[in-house]
């Protein structure tokens, strides 16, 4: 099977800006969760996305949504960008259970 | 809130030495514990993952034990090689909620 595929890879926004970032899970797993990773945070969890419902919500502002499609795809938008906004964006997929999560490469953004 | 913490940050050994990298929990309700290997810049690769009825999991030269109930986890990695430098995060996923919360890391030289 392919494994989880996140486009794009790189991405250089201006600070007000938005973005929006895809991530196409392993096939036939419903599960989609979104991580944010700093040198000084992190891995922080965003939310996570099981059939189309958001399942679960990390501690981040209103900025930051995600959507789920019927095929399983995620995107993950965030919104009036900021500096601190800067990460390498990851995404997870996984079968219901037992819930071993599978990460993509990535989607380095940076705002400047 | 549940919390993890890998200790050492980082770690340096000559080759063939043993890796041993520790892992700890406060919250001993979990579903599961799982390692995983970042290459600088990357995604993550998912190395083992433990369930919580598990004591330990082996692939290769890898070896994961689980102490659920002292919130323990380590991971033995035999007969380093250069190859295996990397970042290395232990992540639990728990029965309060729909995600993995990740340690710091344990950064890894190993040297030829």
């Amino acid at each position: 099977k392919a494994g989880v595929t996140q486009t794009p890879r790189y991405l250089i926004k201006t600070r007000g800006q938005q973005v929006t970032l895809s991530c196409s899970p392993i096939s036939g797993h419903r599960s989609v969760s979104w991580y944010q990773q700093t040198p000084g945070q992190g891995l922080q969890f965003l939310f996570e996305y099981f059939s189309e419902t958001q399942r679960n919500k990390g501690n981040f502002p209103g900025r930051f949504s995600g959507r789920q499609f019927s095929n399983s795809r995620s995107e993950m938008n965030v919104s009036t960008l900021e500096l601190g906004d800067s990460a390498l964006y990851l995404c997870a997929s996984r079968e219901d259970t037992p819930y071993e999560q599978y990460f993509g490469p990535g989607t380095r953004l940076t705002v400047t | 809130k549940q919390e993890v913490t890998q200790i050492p940050a980082a770690l340096s050994v000559p080759e063939g030495e043993n890796l041993v990298l520790n892992c700890s929990f406060t919250d001993s309700a979990i579903y599961n514990l799982q390692w995983f290997r970042q290459d600088p810049g990357k995604g993550l690769t998912s190395l083992l993952l433990i369930q919580s009825s598990q004591r330990e999991q082996t692939s290769g030269r890898l070896n994961a034990s689980l102490d659920k109930s002292s919130g323990r986890s380590t991971l033995y990695i035999a007969a380093s090689q250069p190859g295996d430098s990397a970042t290395y995060l232990c992540a639990v996923w728990g029965a309060a909620g729909n995600k993995l919360t990740f340690g710091g890391g344990t950064r890894v030289l190993v040297k030829p």
